[in-house]
């Protein structure tokens, strides 16, 4: 059984289009995140809900905007996209106490042509 | 603000030989420290944590980390790698936040295991 799964897993667009990122966790989690890997491997945390709720928002380009429809559930939607937003996209679970361990899906590969 | 340091960007070992990955961090509170490991085209997994207690902590495939609050370090180790040790390892420090937590992460460092 898949914990942390996220579709598509590859993903190719042209600038200027919208695409949405679902991701989906079975672990009961109360806590759902999105990161961002660039091409470095830098990973850097974009989005947290805690029970649908945002708690944490970094400086992210409001073109990037973030839903959670349950708690399973957090989907990544992105506007107007640009060449810069080329990135391996993780999200992530995690129990609501501070210092759990986080369970990542797979990843989404975004390309931006 | 909270950051966090690896030293090499790349290391490559011989399978069988100890292998070191040099991880230090910057904090003006306390530390709860973590080490991920990506293996190829995959998500994270958590290798092992630092939270309070023993200053040794160990954790899955034989990994083991020590927490040195007077060189702000917490480094990872393995006494002897295996050809599937090869993969990216993440040093992440967090600040908890309330319902959540916030992961900084390391610039990563590639471990390669030759034969």
């Amino acid at each position: 059984d898949t914990a942390v799964s996220q579709t598509p897993k590859y993903l190719v667009t042209q600038m200027g289009n919208d695409k949405s990122i679902k991701c989906e966790q079975n672990l009961g989690h109360d806590t759902m995140y999105w990161y961002k890997q660039d091409s470095k491997k830098f990973l850097k945390i974009m989005f947290s809900y805690n029970n649908k709720e945002l708690i944490i928002n970094e400086t992210v380009p409001n073109r990037f905007s973030p839903k959670s429809p349950d708690k399973a559930h957090l989907n990544l939607h992105i506007n107007s996209l640009e060449l810069g937003d080329s990135a391996v996209y993780f999200c992530a679970s995690s129990p609501g106490h501070r210092y759990n361990e986080q369970f990542f899906g797979p990843g989404t590969r975004l390309t931006v042509l | 603000a909270q950051s966090v340091t690896q030293l090499d960007s790349q290391v490559p070992v011989f399978e069988e030989a100890p292998v070191e990955l040099r991880c230090n961090y910057s904090s003006s509170v306390s530390v709860y420290l973590f080490w991920y490991v990506q293996y190829p085209n995959q998500g994270l997994q958590l290798l092992l944590k630092y939270l309070s207690g023993s200053t040794l902590v160990k954790g899955i495939n034989g990994f083991e980390a020590e927490f040195n609050k007077s060189q702000t370090s917490f480094h990872l180790r393995k006494p002897s790698v295996h050809i599937s040790d090869t993969a990216e390892y993440f040093c992440a420090v967090t600040r908890g936040v309330q319902g959540a937590q916030k992961l900084v992460f390391g610039q990563g460092t590639r471990l390669t295991i030759n034969p």
